[in-house]
Parts: structure tokens; sequence; C-alpha cells
């Protein structure tokens, strides 16, 4: 069992339509979780950043966790066919390593 | 925000041949920083983590002989694949760790013929 489960998609929704996004984990010790953005062949850049269970609203972009259920979620409101992109969630102990999902891939169809 | 930059950005090598990565750090001190791999459409995989001042630490699984790995300053580490073959064809991916964040390089996209 991988330690992050993240469905790959890909995912295609309308432009202005919400897109949610989310991952599993095993691994009760991970305290801080991240949702990144990825375009095609570049490196990876933070959208959300979270600590305790709970939402966090940035913008467009609401992150949600829950440490009971080993479950995070993140949502794009009033998607934009630039918001197309993988969206990788990521999750670390204290040490700054960082576990990964598999990245599910998002297409905005204007 | 801080910046990392990683050269080159994309490399073709010949089966056999070594090839050496950089990744600096540009606005920050990084006494530890990360290296990715990422194979196409999967995730970012850790390979190894980089320590300045003392060898680097590798994850299970991760060959220590052939990806070869330098931290010669705060704001440069090096990553040298040494007898490249097919299957290391990637793309590579540094981070170095900030205020609660990564910050991750361009990547680089290794080729081997």
């Amino acid at each position: 069992q991988k330690e992050v489960e993240q469905d790959p998609g890909p995912l295609s929704v309308p432009e202005g339509a919400i897109v949610s996004l989310n991952c599993t984990y095993s691994n009760s010790a991970f305290q801080y979780f991240m949702w990144y953005r990825q375009y095609s062949r570049k490196g990876p850049e933070l959208l959300m950043y979270t600590y305790s269970s709970g939402n966090k609203e940035d913008g467009r972009f609401t992150a949600q966790v829950d440490k009971s259920s080993k479950y995070i979620s993140l949502f794009i409101r009033d998607s934009q066919p630039s918001d197309s992109a993988t969206y990788l969630c990521a999750m670390s102990r204290n040490d700054y390593k960082l576990s990964f999902g598999a990245g599910t891939t998002v297409t905005v169809r204007a | 925000g801080a910046v990392v930059s990683q050269h080159p950005s994309r490399v073709i090598c010949k089966s056999g041949t070594s090839v050496k990565i950089e990744c600096r750090s540009l606005d920050f001190q990084a006494t530890t920083m990360f290296w990715y791999r990422q194979f196409p459409k999967q995730s970012l995989m850790l390979m190894a983590t980089s320590n300045e001042g003392s060898k680097a630490t590798y994850e299970q699984g991760v060959e220590k002989d052939k990806f070869l790995i330098n931290h010669a300053s705060l704001t440069l580490s090096t990553l040298t694949v040494t007898s490249a073959h097919p299957e290391d064809s990637s793309f590579y991916i540094c981070s170095a760790p900030g205020n609660h964040e990564q910050y991750f390089g361009p990547g680089t996209r290794l080729t081997v013929t």
C-alpha cells in the first residue's frame, strides 16, 4: 500500500465549475499537508500549505484536512482554463521530506 | 519568494557516460537539499537528502554509488548520474526547504540513448 493515494484522473471540467481533488494517506505521523500544481515539464509550485485539521482558504482555492480520516482535499472554485495542470498532494512529518501522491491531471474546458 | 535553479534544463547523453546536474539556491542558504525523480505520468519520488558538509542520505532502493551527491556549499548541490542507462531517463527535480515549505527547482530532463 502506498503511503499517499491519489486518483490520477484525468479530470475534465467546464470553465467555471468547481474542481474537487483529494488524497488519502496511511501514515499518521504526517503533520504537514500541501498541494502543488505542476505544469508539463516544470517543477511543482506550492498552492496551499496546511498543518491542522480544518479548512484553509486562499482566493479560489480551499484546502481541507481531516486527520481523523486521513483525508485531504483541494477545491478550486470558478475554474479557469489556466488551471489546467497536474495537481499533486504532498505531506511530511517534521523532517521536510515530502511524500507525494500520484498527481491528478485536470483539464478545464473553455 | 525563494528561487531554486537547476542546470542543465535538459541533457541527452549516451549510455555508459556520466551526467552532472546542479541545483542552486539563488537567494538563500540551504544546508539541506532534496533530490526527486519523476517518471512520465508518475509522481515525484524522493531519491536522497543532500547535506552540506556531510554525506547524503539515500532512500531505500536508490543506489548511492550510481547517484553521487555532493553538497559543495550552502547554495549548491550536485547530482551525478554515473554510468547512465536508458532506464535512468527521467525528470530530476531538486528542492530546498524554506520556512514551512519546499522550494522546487524547474527540473532537469535526462535522456539516455
